[in-house]
């Protein structure tokens, strides 16, 4: 069974710049969750997918987006890009929402300069 | 609000020796943890799932659900120097899964 596949696995944009991650959960799971980690910080929650629809947010600007396709496939994207966006960028994949286990791709690290 | 709180800081054990984390939870009818290991650079992987008061042993963890006193506990026995890792708890938050900040774990050899 494939696990979670995020792409690209590195980026380097510039400040004001957009960029656009994608994630594919694991194969039947419904609900993608992105997290966004800097060195030394833990995770850090950004939003939550569940069938197309985002069911959760956390405490980002306007410049943090995402949606998720009928496939469950998700993509984030982060307009307007600043220094402070460096970070990895991590998507999990759970067959529900809430109480289940969660599986993390391999991460998106964006550089940001 | 529902959270986990992980408030441990580094942990140094020498090789073979346990090693002990803990995490606290606020939300009593909290049924589901999860114990996740990160080595440096790398994604969360997920090493232990419990779901009932109790002990769960799989090789050398060891994770412990104690409801009474809403804490969740993980054990690693006979540390190796590749159990050198950040570990994170994890379990229900309001609306989905709450992460603690992580025990960063150092096993000397």
């Amino acid at each position: 069974k494939a696990g979670v596949t995020q792409t690209p696995r590195y980026l380097i944009k510039t400040r004001g710049q957009q960029v656009t991650l994608s994630c594919s959960p694991i194969s039947g799971h419904r609900s993608v969750s992105w997290y966004q980690q800097t060195p030394g910080q833990g995770l850090q929650f950004l939003f939550e997918y569940f069938s197309e629809t985002q069911r959760n947010k956390g405490n980002f600007p306007g410049r943090f987006s995402g949606r998720q396709f009928s496939n469950s496939r998700s993509e984030m994207n982060v307009s307007t890009l600043e220094l402070g966006d460096s970070a990895l960028y991590l998507c999990a994949s759970s067959s529900h929402l809430l109480n289940t286990e969660a599986f993390f791709g391999q991460g998106t690290r964006l550089t940001v300069v | 609000q529902k959270e986990v709180e992980q408030n441990s800081g580094p942990l140094s054990v020498p090789e073979g020796a346990i090693a002990s984390l803990n995490c606290t939870y606020s939300d009593r009818v909290s049924q589901s943890f999860f114990w996740y290991r990160q080595y440096s650079g790398k994604s969360p992987e997920l090493i232990m799932s419990i779901y009932s008061n109790g002990d769960k042993e799989d090789g050398r963890f060891t994770a412990q659900l104690n409801k009474a006193s809403q804490y969740v506990s993980l054990l690693i026995r006979d540390s190796q120097p590749s159990d050198s890792a950040t570990y994170l708890c994890a379990g229900p938050g309001d609306y989905k899964l709450s992460f603690g900040a992580g025990t960063t774990v150092t096993v000397r050899a």
